[in-house]
């Protein structure tokens, strides 16, 4: 079955540094996603991507995050100053059409000291 | 505003006894309904989802769903939890008339399952 693949599993990283999540998502879908869930709060939506732009992003994406989709296969979220409160687990995900189905990665744990 | 709603931040039950979990959303139409499992370590797993027509959805790992327009909901049951069921469950929604795709999930139930 097609997954969604995220790299690192776990990042650990000091406050004020430039992190870089990846993401795989599967080859065939044209819609991709950022969430992040803190620990014991629940799963947030970040932003949403298509055809090679922005599609909608929430209040929480500020000008210190931003996606890219470099090579058509890889798919980023990158933190330009890290601060504390950004330490959660974030998770890419993928679908072949809006609305429809939502395949998740298994999420980076990022941590920030 | 939108919400998702999942009463009960904790559940435990014995394995074989039957589960159900809770899910009400706020919406001004019926959304597009999802249930999502996310295993210790693990990432968000679909478990079955809800668009139109038979209000009663299968999903996988012998789970099930039943839609109640009049009541809002979207409980999620089980007739017979195994040990491995124990992990925590998101139900999340997709407005109907967005053209952005935009999930909302509820704030999970942890499941522990007593052998």
């Amino acid at each position: 079955e097609p997954e969604v693949t995220q790299t690192p599993s776990h990042q650990v990283t000091q406050m004020g540094q430039e992190v870089i999540l990846r993401c795989v998502p599967i080859s065939n879908h044209l819609y991709f996603y950022w969430y992040r869930q803190i620990l014991g709060q629940k799963v947030e939506f970040l932003v949403s991507f298509y055809n090679n732009e922005i599609s909608e992003k929430s209040e929480i994406f500020d000008d210190q995050f931003s996606v890219e989709r470099p090579d058509g296969s890889n798919f980023t979220l990158k933190i330009r100053s890290t601060k504390l409160e950004d330490s959660a687990m974030y998770f890419c995900a993928s679908s072949l059409r809006q609305g429809y189905g939502y395949t998740f990665g298994s999420g980076t744990r990022l941590t920030v000291v | 505003a939108q919400s998702v709603t999942q009463p009960d931040i904790h559940i435990t039950v014995s394995e074989g006894a039957s589960l159900e979990l809770r899910c009400n959303y706020s919406y001004g139409a019926t959304p597009y309904l999802f249930w999502y499992v996310q295993s210790p370590g693990q990432g968000l797993q679909l478990l079955l989802k809800y668009f139109s027509g038979d209000t009663l959805v299968q999903g996988i790992k012998g789970f099930e769903a039943e839609f109640k327009r009049s009541q809002s909901s979207f409980n999620l049951r089980k007739p017979s939890v195994h040990w491995s069921d124990a992990a925590e469950y998101f139900c999340a929604v997709v407005d109907r008339g967005s053209t952005l795709g935009r999930l909302y999930f509820g704030r999970g139930t942890q499941l522990t399952v007593w052998p």
